[in-house]
């Protein structure tokens, strides 16, 4: 399975301005995903991140307000724009790496724990 | 996205098996079912995952119903580290898709 070191681990920001989390993994993959997990509530995708094209967007999330790059097949990085304190989450990041027979295993980083004041 | 389906919480003593149900009725026949599950202040980990058969690994076992529609993940053994909350998913045979979480099961340990 992949490793994946996300950073920073946690931050504190105020609000309207932006910060860039990043996400790295030993090894290279084609899927790339960024979730969102609010205070007490389960995990929802923001996007999906392929090398070489434009992230996919989920229902209710935009690019103006979270652009991600991925400049090659080993990194990321999400960026929460113009923050509000709506925006306080742990922001994680997640790889689907080949695994037996013809399923895919998920390796996910250890967040980023985001507090807008 | 086929929906799971499963208890907002469930509660267990230590050193006792423990079964969590998941309710999966629209799966197709190409779904995979995958649990992970997320310590306190982690992000998730993969448990295991099955398509027709039973499974099992060095944390669990997966029981699958005969027609698909439901399965139980099996800890033989609780210990306190095993308090998670727990994800059952499905994701299509297809390739690499995205993982859509539900709400999951928070299962407590006693002590």
């Amino acid at each position: 399975s992949a490793v994946i070191s996300q950073k920073p681990s946690r931050d504190i920001c105020q609000r309207g301005t932006s910060l860039t989390i990043q996400c790295q993994v030993d090894s290279q993959v084609t899927m790339m995903f960024w979730y969102r997990q609010q205070p007490g509530q389960s995990l929802t995708l923001i996007a999906t991140a392929n090398q070489g094209s434009e992230a996919t967007y989920e229902s209710g999330f935009v690019i103006d307000k979270f652009p991600i790059s991925r400049p090659n097949l080993t990194f990321s990085t999400l960026t929460v724009s113009n923050m509000s304190p709506e925006d306080s989450s742990i922001y994680l990041c997640s790889v689907a790496v080949p695994g037996a027979g013809r399923t895919y295993g998920y390796t996910f980083g250890s967040g980023t724990r985001l507090t807008v004041v | 996205d086929a929906k799971t389906t499963q208890p907002n919480s469930m509660e267990s003593n230590e050193e006792e098996p423990v079964h969590l149900p998941c309710n999966h009725s629209t799966i197709s026949g190409t779904d995979y079912i995958h649990w992970y599950r997320q310590l306190p202040s982690q992000g998730p980990e993969y448990v295991i995952h099955g398509l027709t058969s039973n499974v099992n690994n060095r944390m669990a076992s997966l029981a699958i119903a005969e027609d698909r529609k439901s399965s139980t993940l099996i800890l033989h053994r609780a210990t306190l580290r095993d308090a998670a909350v727990y994800y059952c998913i499905l994701s299509t045979i297809q390739g690499a898709q995205k993982l859509v979480f539900g709400q999951g099961t928070r299962l407590t340990i006693n002590p």
